[in-house]
């Protein structure tokens, strides 16, 4: 079974400038998250698609950050402007079901610099 | 849900049993205990996870304390492959937010 795949792996921009990551989830599976991870810091969730509909993007800055799922399937998160603390790998995850979270998969993430 | 509390670092000799302990004194009745860890430059992983029964499955066994104020997950033999941060995360089942803390740093030795 494919897992969660995820492009680009690394991208360094400058302040400003706007960057979009991609994310393929393992096919089938409904449910798919976005996470922030800074530097020696844990994941932190951003946003939670069920199919193409958003269950909580509570800690989404959306004033910058924007996401979105269209078919169900692939997502984009994009970062308009990028400031220099939002350096951080962006992690996607899938479930197959979303009352069993335990179970989820993530994918290698996207190193992002911004300088 | 329920904040965990974990320490920073660990150490572990390769083929010695690796107990990684966690607090959770304000879990709620309905949280579970998840354990997940993250090798570098990789996404997290799923172990395992439970609710107030020990658990064992293939990679690790949960052992949740009876008042479940404190859990401990334990690798039983720890190789270099093992060296990763481990998160210890409580949340109820149907919850949607997965919410990770700091976790321990686990350093398998030779």
């Amino acid at each position: 079974e494919a897992g969660v795949a995820q492009s680009p792996r690394y991208k360094i921009i400058e302040k400003r400038q706007s960057v979009a990551f991609w994310c393929n989830p393992i096919s089938g599976h409904a449910t798919l998250y976005w996470y922030q991870q800074i530097l020696g810091q844990g994941p932190k969730l951003l946003i939670q698609f069920q199919n193409n509909g958003v269950v909580d993007d509570s800690q989404l800055p959306k004033d910058r950050f924007s996401a979105e799922r269209l078919k169900g399937v692939d997502s984009t998160l994009k970062i308009q402007p990028a400031k220099l603390e939002d350096s951080a790998v962006y992690l996607c995850a899938s479930s197959l079901d979303p009352t069993r979270w335990g179970i989820g998969f993530f994918g290698p993430g996207t190193r992002l610099t911004v300088l | 849900d329920a904040k965990t509390t974990q320490p920073p670092s660990m150490d572990c000799a390769e083929g010695r049993a690796a107990n990684l302990p966690c607090n959770h004194s304000t879990i709620s009745g309905n949280e579970y205990v998840y354990w997940y860890r993250q090798i570098h430059s990789q996404g997290p992983q799923y172990i395992i996870h439970g609710l107030k029964n020990n658990e064992t499955n293939e990679m690790a066994s949960l052992i949740i304390t009876e008042d479940r104020k404190s859990s401990t997950l334990i690798l039983p033999h720890a190789t270099l492959r093992d060296t990763a941060v481990y998160y210890c995360i409580v949340r109820v089942m149907a919850g949607n937010m997965l919410t990770f803390g700091g976790g321990t740093r686990l350093m398998v030795k030779p």
